[in-house]
């Protein structure tokens, strides 16, 4: 079974843009978490999709957004872009919703946006 | 909400030596408890997981962990440390009631080096 596939790996990107991040799950998992992880703060909790619907959302501007498919695919769109920004960005997929007993994240390797 | 102290940030230890990685959290109700190893340019891999029962609970490449209910505490061991066991150890809670609508809730890591 192939793991959770997040493209692309490396973006470099300049303040004011937008970028957007995609995530594949593991095939039949209808759930992708996204994570920040940046040295300062660590892992931070972005959203969660299940089913196509933003089920949880951490505490982030509304510049941070995303979006799940029919397929369970996931994108994640940040707009106008500031230097903070500079992040490891994780996609993590599970069979059920988070918060379950049962349903250990699977995590991509990430992709690495720096923002010049 | 919950929080997860990891009370050191980085642990050097000899190879073959035992070690501990130390982890506490907070929460106003119960919780499951996780630990994730990240390696160099990976995602998070799921070491093991606490969920009820038995408070040791073994996970993958020889790690334990025990919680401690009194002190709040989940604490990971390994008792003959590897060159390969060097990388980023993560502590994560998710509260078992209210679905996770926080996701999980990760330490600042815990960064293992394996001395020769």
């Amino acid at each position: 079974k192939a793991g959770v596939t997040q493209t692309p790996r490396y973006l470099i990107k300049t303040r004011g843009q937008q970028v957007t991040l995609s995530c594949s799950p593991i095939s039949g998992h209808r759930s992708v978490s996204w994570y920040q992880q940046t040295p300062g703060q660590g892992l931070q909790f972005l959203f969660e999709y299940f089913s196509e619907t933003q089920r949880n959302k951490g505490n982030f501007p509304g510049r941070f957004s995303g979006r799940q498919f029919s397929n369970s695919r996931s994108e994640m769109n940040v707009s106008t872009l500031e230097l903070g920004d500079s992040a490891l960005y994780l996609c993590a997929s599970s069979s059920i919703a988070t918060g379950g007993a049962n349903s250990p994240l699977h995590f991509g390797n990430g992709t690495r946006l720096t923002v010049t | 909400a919950q929080s997860v102290t990891q009370l050191d940030s980085q642990v050097p230890v000899f190879e073959e030596a035992p070690v501990e990685l130390r982890c506490n959290y907070s929460s106003s109700v119960s919780v499951y408890l996780f630990w994730y190893v990240q390696y160099p340019n990976q995602g998070l891999q799921l070491l093991l997981k606490y969920l009820s029962g038995s408070t040791l609970v073994k996970g993958i490449n020889g790690f334990e962990a025990e919680f401690n209910k009194s002190q709040t505490s989940f604490h990971l061991r390994k008792p003959s440390v590897h060159i390969s066991d060097t990388a980023e150890y993560f502590c994560a809670v998710s509260e078992r009631s209210g679905g996770g609508a926080d996701g999980l809730t990760f330490g600042k890591g815990t960064h293992l080096i394996i001395q020769p």
